[in-house]
């Protein structure tokens, strides 16, 4: 069984603070996206990556997939009251499969 | 979520009811997901649909729950005698077959009292 540990688990910042989180797995992804998902809503999709070492930058999130593919992360620069959310990760195990693998989340306060 | 309209949004029942959640596709994806989200918890495959081919159901928690999907309209998820734990929020989502990528409804948030 393939899974995605997220981290933080919570993180409650002020506006303005930069921040990091992370998806890791011991397991091997063909590729990895991000949904931000917002209370009441279905989770919506930011970005996808596919090649090791990949970044992606999306306005103010910088997002990267690990050389090995085995984990990602994502960065927001001054954060917004807006950016306020649950970040999941979801991994593909193979090309062409249709099964996704998600993380737990990682729940993201932003205090104005 | 764009393309995806799912209802009820809101749905308590008694234990020991039956539910029926609804999916219906706006735009015309192949591929339908059913995912569960317990509070505070990630998401939870429940069932795949792809085209004609014979759904994967690997992961319904047990018989209680079932899912139809005629061709590429309304999916509907049955879930029999519920119970407390099965409390949650269903989501139905659209795939794109060659990313992968996942376009969600709002959910059914059920609750069993």
């Amino acid at each position: 069984t393939q899974l995605l540990e997220q981290s933080p688990q919570f993180l409650s910042i002020q506006e303005g603070e930069n921040l990091t989180v992370y998806c890791n797995s011991s397991s091997v992804f063909s590729s990895l996206q991000w949904y931000r998902q917002e209370p009441g809503e279905g989770p919506v999709l930011l970005v996808t990556v596919v090649t090791g070492g990949e970044v992606k930058k999306l306005k103010r999130l910088t997002f990267q997939f690990g050389d090995a593919r085995k984990d990602s992360s994502l960065h927001i620069t001054a954060a917004q009251p807006g950016d306020t959310g649950l970040y999941l990760c979801a991994g593909i195990a193979g090309a062409g499969s249709y099964q996704l693998t998600f993380g737990k989340g990682t729940k993201l306060s932003v205090i104005p | 979520g764009a393309g995806v309209s799912q209802s009820p949004s809101n749905k308590v029942t008694e234990k020991g009811k039956d539910v029926e959640l609804r999916c219906d596709p706006i735009s015309g994806h192949t591929a339908l997901y059913w995912y569960r989200q317990r509070l505070g918890q990630g998401l939870e495959f429940l069932i795949y649909f792809q085209g004609n081919s014979a759904p994967d159901k690997s992961g319904l928690p047990s018989d209680r729950f079932s899912a139809e999907r005629t061709g590429e309209s309304v999916s509907t998820l049955t879930i029999q005698r519920t119970q407390q734990e099965d409390s949650a929020v269903y989501l139905c989502a659209l795939g794109e077959l060659n990313t992968g990528e996942l376009f969600f409804g709002e959910g059914s948030r059920l609750t069993v009292l």
